[in-house]
């Protein structure tokens, strides 16, 4: 069953912060973040593999709630790069994916 | 190292006929997901393979599609008799290990049935 995120999409001005949100009405037990440009192949942000973990990647960080089933990606101070759609996946025995959520930052 | 290959890149296929898509993983990885792609949607698991053996092939339609990771070669999604709805972008990814590690995506092949 693939997980829920929300929300399906998020318009910002240059600067601005952003969270998008991963659930899963089953136990997780890692959780990936990829980001895909229009056109091109998804890439790998990163992956979060325990409860409570955090990580950060420049201005881009994640955190995962074993217990709640959620996992959180943080874009501080978006720059325009960030735009694409953002995927959340999971993995119970295959890795499958939320629908995405639509980043557009502008200037 | 060179990364996930897909081929072809595009591929227009007219009703009825097959569809081959090919895959190369990375060097050393073993496990192989299919994804398909709608314009403006999310990807959709069709199937996973380790090498000569699905493991989960949940997300593919019964009929007219397969798929196979042979011991020497890529893995190959093939399409018989296709129709107008199979037109999609298909993405393959790779991994080291099952699910504890990133997977890498191939630059997809985008399939146009006319």
């Amino acid at each position: 069953q693939q997980p829920v995120q929300s929300p399906q999409a998020v318009i910002l001005r240059e600067g601005e912060d952003a969270v998008i949100n991963c659930s899963s009405s089953k136990a997780l037990y890692s959780v990936h973040w990829y980001r895909q440009k229009h056109g091109e192949a998804p890439v790998f942000l990163m992956i979060l593999l325990k409860g409570g973990e955090q990580k950060g990647h420049d201005k881009i960080s994640a955190s995962f709630n074993e217990k709640k089933q959620q996992s959180s990606l943080y874009l501080t101070a978006s720059q325009l790069s960030y735009s694409g759609t953002y995927f959340c996946g999971t993995v119970e025995r295959m890795l499958t994916f939320g629908g995405g959520t639509r980043l557009m930052v502008k200037p | 190292n060179a990364g996930v290959m897909q081929n072809p890149r595009h591929l227009v296929r007219r009703r009825g006929q097959e569809a081959r898509l090919r895959c190369s993983p990375m060097k050393g990885h073993s496990h192989v997901y299919w994804y398909r792609q709608l314009p403006e949607e999310g990807l959709k698991f069709m199937v996973y393979l380790q090498k000569e053996n699905i493991i989960d092939e949940s997300g593919m339609p019964k009929e007219r599609f397969s798929a196979e990771f042979p011991k020497e070669g890529p893995s190959i999604l093939r399409i018989q008799q296709v129709v107008r709805g199979d037109s999609a972008a298909y993405f393959c990814a790779s991994s080291p290990l099952e699910g504890k590690t990133e997977a890498f995506f191939g630059q997809g092949t985008r399939l146009t049935v006319v």
